[in-house]
């Protein structure tokens, strides 16, 4: 099994719906990230949290919100989708701050 | 200014050349650095890290850094269609921001 999954892998939704993306992790990481990628811009942070209880914006949190369940689940939330987060999402975890193993991402079209 | 700068391509080299990968970053207090391989729709994956300055070598990729020019590459000996992939170029700037350049798309030409 894949020690960092993702759900759903691919999502159409319309403007203004609520979407939850959602990360898992088996590998007993402390830390974990949500990530966008566009084509061309490389990858920007959007939230990153260090423990259950620390949860912290990143570059590009405008338009999204976070929970962090348990030490292994991290919840990415667009409150009212809007066309330009269109992009591929990926959660990511690391012990401390040493590398970061990415999940398979989620494939997210707003229409 | 962007904070990690790489070379978009994409870069075109023959079965069994010599890849070579350019990366510069903005903060000169950068400590890690780290490169990803990402395939087509798929995820990053890491490949090589490097915190020294120097070369620092794993299988065919050799990583060499240095700070005072601000600027990391990647080299990937003798090519293979496999490496073909886009290539990121990744800086730790502190205690939690890992800052990512665009990458630089590489195709093995067999």
């Amino acid at each position: 099994d894949a020690d960092v999954t993702q759900t759903p892998r691919n999502r159409i939704t319309k403007t203004g719906k609520r979407i939850m993306l959602e990360c898992s992790q088996t590998k007993g990481h402390d830390r974990m990230y949500w990530y966008r990628q566009d084509p061309g811009l490389g990858l920007q942070l959007i939230y990153y949290s260090f423990d259950v209880k620390d949860i912290n914006k990143g570059e590009i949190s405008d338009g999204y919100s976070v929970s962090r369940q348990a030490q292994a689940k991290f919840s990415l939330s667009l409150e009212s989708a809007i066309p330009n987060q269109t992009a591929l999402y990926f959660c990511a975890t690391s012990i401390g701050f040493y590398e970061q193993y990415f999940g398979p991402g989620t494939r997210l079209t707003v229409t | 200014q962007k904070e990690v700068e790489q070379n978009s391509g994409p870069l075109s080299v023959p079965e069994g050349a010599i890849a070579s990968l350019n990366c510069t970053y903005s903060d000169r207090g950068s400590q890690s650095f780290f490169w990803y391989r990402q395939y087509s729709g798929k995820s990053p994956e890491l490949i090589m890290f490097i915190y020294s300055n120097g070369d620092k070598e794993d299988g065919r990729f050799t990583a060499q850094l240095n700070k005072a020019s601000q600027y990391v590459s990647l080299l990937i000996r003798d090519s293979q269609p496999s490496d073909s992939a886009t290539y990121l170029c990744a800086v730790k700037e502190n205690d939690y921001k890992l800052s990512f350049g665009a990458g630089t798309t590489v195709t093995v030409r067999a």
